[in-house]
Formats: structure tokens, C-alpha cells, sequence
């Protein structure tokens, strides 16, 4: 089935500096990337998402990277903050006419001060 | 509270005991999902429903009930089958494949 690998497990970056994300994915079909940030005991919450149609989109510090050839989507996020401390998912809509999301297993930011 | 509201907050089962989670959402949001979070494991889901009456396993269904009677709502029943339980439970919905997910604040449930 769908399978979603993220990279790294941990990430660790000094405030002002910046942190990338990566993951791949296996069905050449998925069409739909969204992105997640949870901070601790708090719900995941949507930060940015791109559709395959389009390679590249940002928001403010945030981006995200597509390159549908190679099956791999990454986040960017600049100019880090301590309040970018949290744990991000990556997702990709699943196979078939359902939008259930396959997520990836998270990366752990910490941004020091 | 972002339209999907979940209860209880923390939840404590006894060994053989069935629990029940509660799920409600006012966004007219036709699917809905449960996904459980361990450490290091990511979201995993147990169970979606993409309209009224109709739901689906998902990749983690043994142990785990749901019943989908109304739009707005989703129950999650976690059976005495489930040998590990305890874990932090997600519920999800959407109204839209290319918008995600609008998640509830979770249920932690731990077993004692």
C-alpha cells in the first residue's frame, strides 16, 4: 500500500538558522501534500499543502518543495524561531477515490535559542 | 474549538473494560477519521467514514468498533480485544480531498 517515509527523526537548528524536511512517497498517483505541525499535548494543524501540479509554494518562512519524477516533497522554513518548536508530519492523500491522508512519522524541531 | 470537538481529554480504562470516545464536528464535514499517535509511530488510522452510515477499516481496525448514525458524529469504542490500548487518539474530518484535515484536540486514554 501508500507508504510515506520522513526524514529526519530529530532536528535540531539554532534560532535564525534554517530546517528542512524531507520525505518520500511510493504511489506515483498521490496528488495532494499537505503538511502538519503539532505542538506539544496540541492537534496536528495544516500549515501549508501543495497539489502536483505545481512544484514550488510559500508562505512567509515556509515552503514546500515538489519533485513528483523522484516521489520526494520537502518543507523549508526560514529564519527559524522558538516557536517553530514542534513535531511536523508529512502527508500524502492515499490511493482510490478516498481522501484518507498517509502520514509520514513526524520530525521533532528544536530550536535553540 | 475549531469545530470538531472531541471527549473526554483523558480518558482511564481498567483491563476488560470497552471505552467510548467522542467525536462531534458543526462543519458539515461529509468524512471522518480516527487515527491513534504513539511516540515514533507517526498518526496511524483505525477507522473512516466518508458519509452517514458507511465506514471502512483502516490499517490498525482489530480492536476497535465506530458507528457513523450521524453526519455531525463518529464515536470511537475501544474494545477489551485491544491488547495496547493506551495511546493519544485523534479524530479528524474533512469536507473536501484537496483542503486535509481539520483535527480535534485528542483523547489520551490510558489503561490502569
Amino acid at each position: 500500500g501508500e507508504n510515506v517515509e520522513q526524514h529526519p527523526s530529530t532536528l535540531s537548528v539554532q534560532e535564525g538558522d534554517s530546517a528542512v524536511i524531507k520525505c518520500t512517497y511510493s504511489d506515483s498517483a498521490s496528488n495532494y501534500f499537505p503538511w502538519y505541525k503539532q505542538e506539544l499535548g496540541k492537534r496536528p494543524q495544516l500549515i501549508i499543502d501543495i497539489r502536483s501540479n505545481v512544484g514550488e509554494k510559500k508562505d512567509q518562512r515556509i515552503a514546500v518543495t515538489l519533485n513528483k519524477t523522484a516521489k520526494h516533497f520537502s518543507l523549508h522554513i526560514t529564519e527559524t524561531q522558538p516557536e517553530d518548536s514542534a513535531v511536523y508530519f508529512c502527508s500524502t492523500r492515499g490511493p482510490g477515490a478516498t481522501n484518507k491522508l498517509i502520514f509520514g512519522t513526524g520530525t521533532l524541531l528544536a530550536v535553540q535559542p | 474549538d475549531g469545530g470538531i470537538t472531541q471527549s473526554p481529554k483523558y480518558l482511564f480504562r481498567k483491563e476488560g473494560q470497552n471505552v467510548t470516545l467522542s467525536c462531534e464536528q458543526n462543519l458539515n464535514h461529509d468524512a471522518m477519521y480516527w487515527y491513534r499517535q504513539d511516540p515514533g509511530q507517526g498518526l496511524r488510522l483505525i477507522y473512516y467514514s466518508q458519509i452517514v452510515n458507511d465506514f471502512q477499516k483502516g490499517d490498525i481496525a482489530e480492536g476497535y468498533s465506530v458507528s457513523r448514525e450521524k453526519k455531525e458524529s463518529f464515536p470511537l469504542t475501544v474494545t477489551s480485544a485491544q491488547k495496547n490500548p493506551t495511546a493519544f487518539y485523534l479524530c479528524a474530518s474533512s469536507a473536501d480531498p484537496q483542503r486535509g484535515y481539520t483535527f480535534g484536540s485528542g483523547t489520551r486514554l490510558t489503561v490502569v
